[in-house]
């Protein structure tokens, strides 16, 4: 079966300008994640979706962050304006009903 | 909240040698641990999901086991290879309906021919 799908897969911007990334889950998988994995460090979780809905966007930067995922498919996570600090690498992944999540390749984000 | 701790960050072995990375977690109420393995650049790979209801499960050469009762977890690798060469990280999922991970920040393993 096919993968989690992300593109672009490298993406350079200057600070106060705005990006977008795309996730096309695996085929049948209800929830879809975004996370923010920072050099040196573990993913943290920034947005968890349910079918369309939003389930935890707790540690979403909502001033400058936002997601959504139209008909419960593929999903747009967007960031305007840009800031050095939110250079990392941006992975979407996906999961069924067991829970058991499964990564994209990830977005490699570097702000100038 | 949780917190996830992977000790040491770097660990460099000889090829062949068996090993053990340790994960601990500072709250039992969990609902499954996954193990990933993450090479220089590229996604998350999952490696092995253990239910909060389990002690271990095993893939090949790997074995991860869970204690909740103490907050731990390892990954055992046997006869390793050069190709084992990456970051491995240990990541909890949460109780409940929302099955938020919460990562360690992993532990690069190296492995010399």
């Amino acid at each position: 079966e096919a993968g989690v799908a992300q593109s672009p897969r490298y993406k350079i911007i200057e600070k106060r300008q705005s990006v977008a990334f795309w996730c096309n889950p695996i085929s049948g998988h209800a929830t879809l994640y975004w996370y923010q994995q920072i050099l040196g460090q573990g993913p943290k979780l920034l947005i968890q979706f349910q079918n369309n809905g939003v389930v935890d966007d707790s540690q979403l930067p909502k001033d400058r962050f936002s997601a959504e995922r139209l008909k419960g498919v593929d999903s747009t996570l967007k960031i305007q304006p840009a800031k050095l600090e939110d250079s990392a690498v941006y992975l979407c992944a996906s999961s069924s009903q067991v829970f058991e999540q499964y990564f994209g390749p990830g977005t490699r984000l570097t702000v100038t | 909240k949780q917190e996830v701790t992977q000790i040491p960050a770097a660990l460099s072995v000889p090829e062949g040698e068996n090993l053990v990375l340790n994960c601990s977690f500072t709250d039992s109420a969990i609902y499954n641990l996954q193990w990933f393995r993450q090479d220089p650049g590229k996604g998350l790979t999952s490696l092995l999901l253990i239910q909060s209801s389990q002690r271990e499960q095993t893939s090949g050469r790997l074995n991860a086991s869970l204690d909740k009762s103490s907050g731990r977890s390892t990954l055992y690798i046997a006869a390793s290879q050069p190709g084992d060469s990456a970051t491995y990280l240990c990541a909890v999922g949460a109780a409940g309906a929302n099955s938020k991970l919460t990562f360690g920040k992993g532990i690069t393993l190296s492995v010399r021919p």
